[in-house]
């Protein structure tokens, strides 16, 4: 089945301890990106990668750094997680870039972080 | 910078009903727009995509149109259900949002029984 997997899909923890949301994708996507979700504040962009070792900011990165060694894994790491990074994460993926043909984004089903 | 708009924030209809949700946004250099659905504690789930040099697009009881000139957008439900309760995001892709989506911050549609 064609799915975006992220883990763990909650976490509570206290700030400063480093942490790591994985994704991975099985559908052989170029393009993948990190959301985070806030009430009031919608859907926002944290990074994106349009192929392996290929990555760009997004409109939130502050916190937050990425990594693309292979094509199917996407993670996101908190090197120093704030409160302020308490949110509904979600990690997605198209065959290419959103806006070029007619590929939807798949999403995974969000990972609900609490950082005390 | 590209800003989507969606309204009503919240809409509450008797099974059976027609109903239209709303989206604007502001920089109409899009490359395409899509619909999503989001259910409670689950991730979005793609309804309708329809490109830049398209009207609209159909799905079941769904039809999404465009108007890029104006830039706005509808996605019309026919004979609601209560299954189709959920959060309905609309978002865009291009223009000054290359490389991600633009989302919109969603309608909440209960149909109620």
């Amino acid at each position: 089945e064609a799915q975006v997997t992220q883990n763990p899909r909650y976490l509570i923890t206290v700030t400063g301890k480093k942490l790591t949301v994985t994704c991975s994708q099985n559908m052989n996507h170029e393009y993948m990106s990190w959301y985070r979700q806030d009430p009031g504040l919608g859907l926002r962009q944290i990074y994106y990668s349009m192929n392996v070792e290929v990555t760009d900011k997004g409109d939130v990165p502050e916190g937050y750094k990425v990594s693309r060694k292979e094509k199917r894994n996407f993670p996101l790491i908190l090197e120093s997680p704030s409160p302020n990074q308490t949110s509904l994460y979600f990690c997605a993926s198209s065959l290419v870039v959103p806006g070029i043909g007619n590929q939807p984004q798949h999403f995974g089903d969000g990972t609900r972080l609490s950082i005390l | 910078k590209q800003e989507v708009t969606q309204i009503p924030a919240a809409l509450s209809v008797p099974e059976g009903e027609n109903l239209v949700l709303n989206c604007s946004f502001t920089d109409s250099a899009i490359y395409n727009l899509q619909w999503f659905r989001q259910d409670p504690g689950k991730g979005l789930t793609s309804l309708l995509l329809i490109q830049s040099s398209q009207r609209e697009q159909t799905s079941g009881r769904l039809n999404a149109s465009l108007d890029k000139s104006s830039g706005r957008s509808t996605l019309y439900i026919a004979a609601s259900q209560p299954g189709d309760s959920a959060t309905y995001l609309c978002a865009v892709a291009g223009g000054t949002s290359y490389g991600k989506l633009t989302f919109g911050q969603g309608t909440i549609l209960t149909v109620h029984p």
